[in-house]
């Protein structure tokens, strides 16, 4: 079985530019989260998709973010305009179930550098 | 309010030493618990959880933690390290926010080093 992916692996950006991340989840996983890791903090929640809609957005920084999952399959992250403050690691999980113990499946990230 | 206190930011064990890396957690409700682990490049892989189940919970690669309330830890140990388990390891507090939502909540992270 073929786990979470995400696309591209690094991305190196001018402030002000646009850039777009993309995750495949686990086939079959209706649940779908992304989250950010800024150097030196924690990892942090951004939101989290079942199928194609946004269950919960409350980890969304600002409004230069725009996520979406069209057709409830794989997911886009778009940042526009992107600012120094954006760079950092995002992660995608998948998971079948929100349940009390659920499981997350990651995929290994996508590294972003705003210059 | 829920967090989660990774005590060190790394720690270094000598090949065939016991690894304990500490945790501690603020949760106002039954936590669950987990421990995940990045290796270089790979995505982060959960370790083991604890559901309030047995307070003893046993992971992968020889790997367990133990649910203390009264401590309010849940601290990972192995007994022998080996030079794979040099990667960074997240202890993370899950539980359901007001709106019904599953939170994640996720410590700083604790590097690992193994010397051979």
């Amino acid at each position: 079985e073929a786990g979470v992916t995400q696309f591209p692996s690094h991305s190196v950006i001018e402030k002000g530019q646009t850039v777009t991340l993309r995750c495949d989840p686990i086939s079959g996983h209706d649940n779908l989260y992304w989250y950010r890791r800024v150097m030196g903090k924690e990892i942090k929640f951004l939101l989290h998709f079942v199928k194609e809609s946004k269950q919960d957005e409350s980890g969304m920084p600002n409004n230069r973010f725009l996520a979406e999952r069209t057709g409830g399959t794989y997911s886009t992250l778009k940042v526009q305009p992107a600012e120094l403050e954006d760079s950092g690691v995002y992660f995608c999980a998948s998971s079948q179930d929100p349940g009390v113990t659920y499981e997350q499946y990651f995929g290994p990230g996508t590294r972003l550098t705003v210059t | 309010a829920q967090s989660v206190t990774q005590l060190d930011s790394h720690v270094s064990v000598s090949e065939g030493t016991p690894v304990l890396l500490r945790c501690n957690y603020s949760s106002s409700y039954s936590p669950s618990l987990f421990w995940y682990v990045q290796h270089p490049n790979k995505g982060l892989q959960l370790l083991l959880k604890y559901t309030s189940a047995a307070t003893l919970v046993k992971g992968i690669n020889g790997f367990e933690a133990e649910f203390k309330k009264s401590e309010t830890s849940f601290h990972l140990t192995k007994p022998s390290a080996h030079m794979s388990d040099a990667a960074e390891y997240f202890c993370v507090v899950s539980f359901l926010n007001a709106g019904n939502n599953r939170k994640l909540i996720w410590g700083l992270g604790t590097s690992l080093a193994v010397n051979p």
